[in-house]
């Protein structure tokens, strides 16, 4: 069965401070790894693509995958409450040719 | 470049009434998703469309039917609306299906009474 896990929250935490988002997923063999903004009331907004182990830097945001342990992972440094939304991690399950598997999303709030 | 876009932004429906939600995308995709997104459920998969003249059945099919209009369109209908269908619905499109990233519509909220 494809899953995408992720923890609900929420996620407090306060300004200036690094948020740690986690997601785990099912398939060992998963090749790509996305994760998305979602603001309450609006849709799902593309943040950050990652396709191989290490980590991946994007301004304040920091992805990092670990296909062995089969988890990605959204770092947000010097959070700001903008930040405050629910995060969603997107993950292509094999075979290759059927849509992501989203986690139902971690709600994030920083608090000023 | 508007990306994906949808209508309407809102609609309310009574019990049995059917409708249809419009989607467009102009990023030259291939494939096109519907999705519905309730509390606490996450974004569910109701049907997508791989490339152009074809359509899959994704985790929540059940009560809606999908037109692959042509390349840029993918329209969603409900027959005989429920008040289970009340949620949020995204489309989203995609270079291919697979491995690429989505980029998601504004969305629909509909209300069924």
């Amino acid at each position: 069965q494809k899953e995408v896990e992720q923890n609900s929250g929420p996620l407090s935490v306060p300004e200036g401070a690094i948020a740690s988002l986690n997601c785990t997923y099912s398939d060992r063999v998963s090749q790509s790894f996305f994760w998305y903004r979602q603001y309450s009331g609006k849709s799902p907004e593309l943040i950050m693509s990652i396709y191989s182990n290490g980590d991946k830097e994007d301004g304040r945001f920091t992805a990092q995958l670990n296909k062995a342990s089969q988890y990605v992972s959204l770092l947000i440094r010097d959070s700001q409450p903008s930040d405050s939304a629910t995060y969603l991690c997107a993950v292509n399950i094999p075979p290759g040719n059927t849509p992501l598997v989203f986690g139902k999303g971690t709600r994030l709030s920083v608090i000023a | 470049n508007a990306g994906v876009t949808q209508t309407p932004k809102f609609q309310v429906l009574k019990t049995g009434q059917s409708m249809t939600l419009q989607c467009a995308q102009d990023m030259n995709h291939n494939s096109m998703y519907w999705y519905r997104q309730d509390p606490g459920m996450g974004l569910r998969l109701i049907y997508y469309s791989a490339s152009e003249g074809t359509t899959d059945k994704g985790e929540v099919p059940n009560g809606y039917n999908v037109s692959r209009l042509n390349k840029r369109e993918f329209s969603l209908r409900l027959e005989s609306a429920a008040p289970s269908q009340t949620s949020v619905y995204f489309c989203a499109s995609s270079e291919a299906p697979g491995p690429y990233e989505q980029y998601f519509g504004p969305g629909t909220r509909l209300t069924v009474t």
